[in-house]
């Protein structure tokens, strides 16, 4: 069935560096979705890609969609600690559903 | 404030317990869906609803049972569940299914903790 691989699974960095989460999809996605999930908190939406090569910016957030329009990535410059989180992928499957991918956490070192 | 309400936000239920999860959603979204949220499995879809009707059961097991009254409210009935339902229970509502965009809102979960 349709996958929606992410990685890594965890990311440690120091405040200040930066983090680049991936995904890849085992088939072609008419649109990516990007989600963050503080600790404690519920997936929450922050932006969809639909053309390929496609590239937006949040601030110090960079979303890109791939030219096959089969992967995706999420970088942040200089991390703050408000980032902390986990960053999800997702793009459409069948019957009204998202498969998601399995989620990048993002930790703060003290 | 995204629109989509839980409750109860937390819950502590013995084995052979019934319990309900009630949803409702305030945005005029016609989807409606739940997850499981555990350690092992960061975001497992459960059930999908569209208008009312049921698209989706992913291998649910039956102590688990969904019900969709009318487009902004969703039920998850609880019965004879395990410890290792223990998780966050998560609701979403999605509109732009027409376009294949299926972007979703989230309340803010059930803790549930199976004893």
């Amino acid at each position: 069935g349709q996958q929606v691989m992410q990685i890594p699974q965890y990311q440690h960095v120091q405040e200040g560096e930066d983090f680049t989460t991936y995904c890849n999809s085992s088939t072609t996605l008419s649109n990516i979705q990007w989600y963050k999930q503080r600790p404690g908190g519920h997936p929450v939406f922050l932006i969809q890609l639909v053309k390929s090569g496609e590239v937006k910016k949040q601030k110090r957030l960079t979303f890109q969609f791939g030219e096959a329009k089969k992967n995706s990535s999420l970088h942040i410059t200089a991390t703050q600690t408000t980032d902390v989180g986990t960053y999800f992928c997702a793009g459409p499957g069948s019957n009204y559903q998202l498969i998601w991918g399995a989620g990048t956490k993002l930790i703060i070192k003290p | 404030e995204t629109g989509v309400t839980q409750t109860p936000r937390h819950l502590v239920m013995g084995m052979t317990n019934k319990k309900s999860l009630k949803c409702e959603q305030h945005l005029g979204h016609n989807a409606m869906y739940w997850y499981k949220q555990s350690a092992k499995k960061p975001l497992e879809l459960m059930f999908v609803y569209n208008f009312k009707e049921q698209t989706e059961n992913n291998s649910v097991p039956s102590r688990f049972s969904p019900e969709c009254p009318n487009s902004s409210h969703l039920f998850l009935h609880l019965h004879t569940l395990q410890p290792e339902d223990s998780a966050l229970y998560l609701c979403a509502s999605s509109q732009d299914w027409s376009r294949e965009s299926y972007i979703q809102y989230f309340g803010a979960g059930t803790r549930l903790s199976v004893l």
